[in-house]
């Protein structure tokens, strides 16, 4: 298996640009999230989705979309790239729900100049 | 408002000894209680997860203790080694575990 995924692993935008980053899993997890880590700052949750078709925002959505076609993917939007949007972005699944553990990819560091 | 402070927030210490990092939370309700181990340019990696009614856990030479009473947790590493070098980040779940609260972490750096 090869886990939680994530494309690419790098990237520099121009603001106003837009971009969408990948993630897909291969465990079959029900439960897929996106989170920002700022430096210095705890994660936070953009979006999850618990299944297909099903998505919710989390604590930081604005500037972001996300949709859930199939089991294994969940793409994030960035719209109209800002300065505020340069972070460190994961993305996690986890079977269950949230009390199951979330296994993560290995970021996208997006730069928004 | 929830938050999870973690102490200290860097450290260092000498490969083979022993360390200790503080989690306290102020998470309402509580559903359960991780630590994770994210290495530098790597995604977070869980190390324990427990539970209110569980007091502590081991995973290898790192143990989690939780005392739900006073809201804090503690993760101990034994026998350090030059791989513990990571940021280990205390997270707390609230009912229905959609809802994480991050920690900033602990930098640790474990040296010859």
């Amino acid at each position: 298996n090869a886990g939680v995924t994530q494309t690419p692993k790098f990237r520099i935008l121009k603001i106003g640009q837009s971009m969408t980053l990948q993630c897909t899993q291969d465990m079959n997890h029900n439960y897929m999230y996106w989170y920002r880590q700022d430096p210095g700052m705890g994660l936070k949750l953009i979006y999850y989705s618990v299944g297909a078709g099903i998505t919710d925002k989390g604590e930081v959505p604005n500037g972001y979309n996300v949709s859930r076609s199939t089991t294994e993917d969940f793409p994030l939007r960035l719209e109209l790239a800002a300065p505020s949007q340069t972070s460190v972005y994961f993305c996690a699944s986890s079977y269950f729900s949230g009390e199951d553990t979330q296994y993560f990819g290995p970021g996208t560091r997006l730069t928004v100049l | 408002k929830n938050q999870v402070e973690q102490s200290p927030q860097s450290l260092i210490i000498l490969e083979g000894k022993n360390c200790t990092l503080q989690c306290n939370y102020t998470v309402s309700p509580f559903s359960n209680l991780r630590w994770y181990k994210q290495d530098t340019g790597r995604g977070p990696v869980s190390l324990t997860i427990m539970t209110f009614s569980e007091n502590t856990k081991s995973n290898g030479r790192y143990t989690a203790t939780l005392d739900a009473d006073t809201k804090q947790s503690s993760l101990h590493i034994t026998a350090s080694q030059l791989s513990d070098s990571a940021s280990y980040i205390c997270v707390v779940s609230t009912g229905g575990g959609n809802k994480l609260t991050f920690g900033t972490g602990t930098q640790l750096k474990v040296e010859l």
